[in-house]
């Protein structure tokens, strides 16, 4: 079973608020990866990291959403000024080999 | 364009039944393949991997899986489903490597009728 921890479960935010969410991988899983699955079942990979450093992104993680995952704390990952195209479910995975997903942080964006 | 395909939106079975859930993959070379469960919106648990070798996996829960390059196939399945099998199932494929992300199917919704 997967040990990845995210926070919080649920986000309910209006458009135009910040949007924050963190996750703390597996303990020895150097990669981390942000994925965006929405009410379709459609996922769309953001962004990863390896250790502290972004190893790939995709243009819509470059405008309006940030990432970190500094050491010794929690990954996060903030949406700037929320939309209502945001609301989905958002999940993040360590591997050393295959991914191993978190419960996901459920955003709202009324 | 590197691509996984669901072709069924949903399958009903009953309880006791066996499953079998379909997913083909385009991609170059051949890539790790996954499937994941997926409970009321939850997070994915991962059910089974293939990276190489036996073209027959095992998963947790008496899941198994057969990987096709012929046919570019990774189909999963359960020789007898219980109730607690009813949840949305995602075939995903990857390249190696750790920077690689998946790439997911649309999933498959399994109904287990009592």
């Amino acid at each position: 079973n997967s040990k990845v921890i995210q926070t919080p479960r649920y986000l309910v935010k209006g458009q135009g608020q910040k949007a924050k969410m963190r996750c703390i991988p597996e303990k020895g899983h150097p990669v981390v990866f942000w994925y965006q699955q929405n009410k379709n079942n459609e996922f769309k990979f953001l962004i990863n990291f390896q250790n502290q450093e972004v190893l790939q992104q995709i243009d819509m993680t470059e405008k309006r959403f940030s990432a970190e995952c500094p050491s010794n704390s929690p990954c996060s990952l903030e949406i700037q000024s929320s939309e209502a195209g945001d609301s989905a479910l958002y999940l993040c995975a360590s591997r050393t080999g295959e991914q191993y997903f978190g419960p996901g942080t459920r955003l709202t964006v009324l | 364009a590197q691509s996984v395909t669901q072709p069924d939106a949903r399958v009903t079975v009953s309880e006791g039944a066996s499953l079998q859930l379909r997913c083909k993959y385009s991609y170059s070379g051949t890539p790790y393949l996954f499937w994941y469960v997926q409970y009321q919106r939850q997070g994915l648990q991962l059910l089974l991997k293939y990276y190489s070798g036996d073209p027959v996996v095992q998963g947790v829960n008496g899941f198994e899986a057969e990987f096709s390059k012929s046919d570019s196939s990774f189909h999963l399945r359960k020789a007898s489903v219980h109730w607690s099998d009813s949840a949305v199932y995602f075939c995903a494929a990857g390249q190696t490597g750790f920077a690689s992300a998946l790439t997911f199917g649309s999933g498959t919704k399994v109904i287990v009728l009592p």
